[in-house]
């Protein structure tokens, strides 16, 4: 079946470092791509997707490129913030739409010292 | 909007008595997902419906757990009876049919003694 593996936390980095959380995935046909954050208290909340192969999902400093070749699914920022700290979430959906499960990595917990 | 609402946010509970945790999505939305999140296992998908209708109740763990949702919003997932291992996070989330975007709840924290 599908599944997302997205790298081990936790990941502890000062502030204004460049961030990698690495994800790759298995599935059939052509999945769409999510990254999910967590903040402390909440629920999951979309933080960036993409839909095909070469499209870059970018949100609030975040970037994500749907790389077909490598089955991956990398999140970068170039300069991380304290206001950053939480947990990330590597996802894919089988469909092109939300109705569809989505399959979720286990979640890689970053905290940003100042 | 209001946005996902669950209810109770917590629940502390004694083992064996029946648990039911409460849902509205938002409206307009068809399809609504019961997740369980643990530091163990993560966050797991129990169950999801589309037009109020259960498609996948594949992750459910065993006969104690059942979902409903009666209209559209508004669902509920009981525990009967429950046990310290269902001790977990519960979220809720829905969206549209060709959305891509999950809206999760704020979650209930349950905790069964």
């Amino acid at each position: 079946g599908d599944s997302v593996t997205q790298m081990e936390g936790p990941v502890t980095l000062s502030e204004e470092a460049f961030l990698t959380i690495n994800c790759t995935y298995t599935a059939t046909g052509y999945p769409s791509l999510f990254w999910y954050v967590q903040y402390p208290g909440e629920g999951l909340q979309l933080l960036l997707k993409a839909t095909k192969a070469d499209d870059k999902g970018s949100n609030k400093g975040f970037e994500a490129t749907y790389r077909k070749e490598t089955t991956s699914f990398h999140l970068e920022k170039g300069s991380v913030q304290v206001s950053d700290s939480a947990v990330y979430f590597c996802a894919l959906s089988g469909r092109r739409g939300g109705s569809e499960k989505l399959v979720f990595g286990k979640g890689t917990k970053l905290t940003v010292n100042p | 909007d209001a946005g996902v609402i669950q209810s109770p946010r917590h629940e502390v509970t004694e083992m064996g008595q029946e648990v039911t945790l409460r849902c509205k999505p938002i409206s307009g939305h068809n399809s609504l997902f019961w997740y369980r999140q643990t530091m163990m296992r993560g966050l797991e998908l129990l169950i999801y419906f589309n037009n109020n209708v259960p498609i996948d109740d594949s992750g459910m763990p065993e006969d104690r757990f059942s979902a409903k949702m009666p209209n559209a919003s508004f669902s509920t997932l009981k525990i009967q009876p429950s046990e310290p291992r269902d001790s977990a996070v519960y979220f809720c989330a829905s969206t549209t049919e060709q959305g891509y975007e999950q809206y999760f709840g704020p979650g209930t924290r349950l905790t069964v003694t």
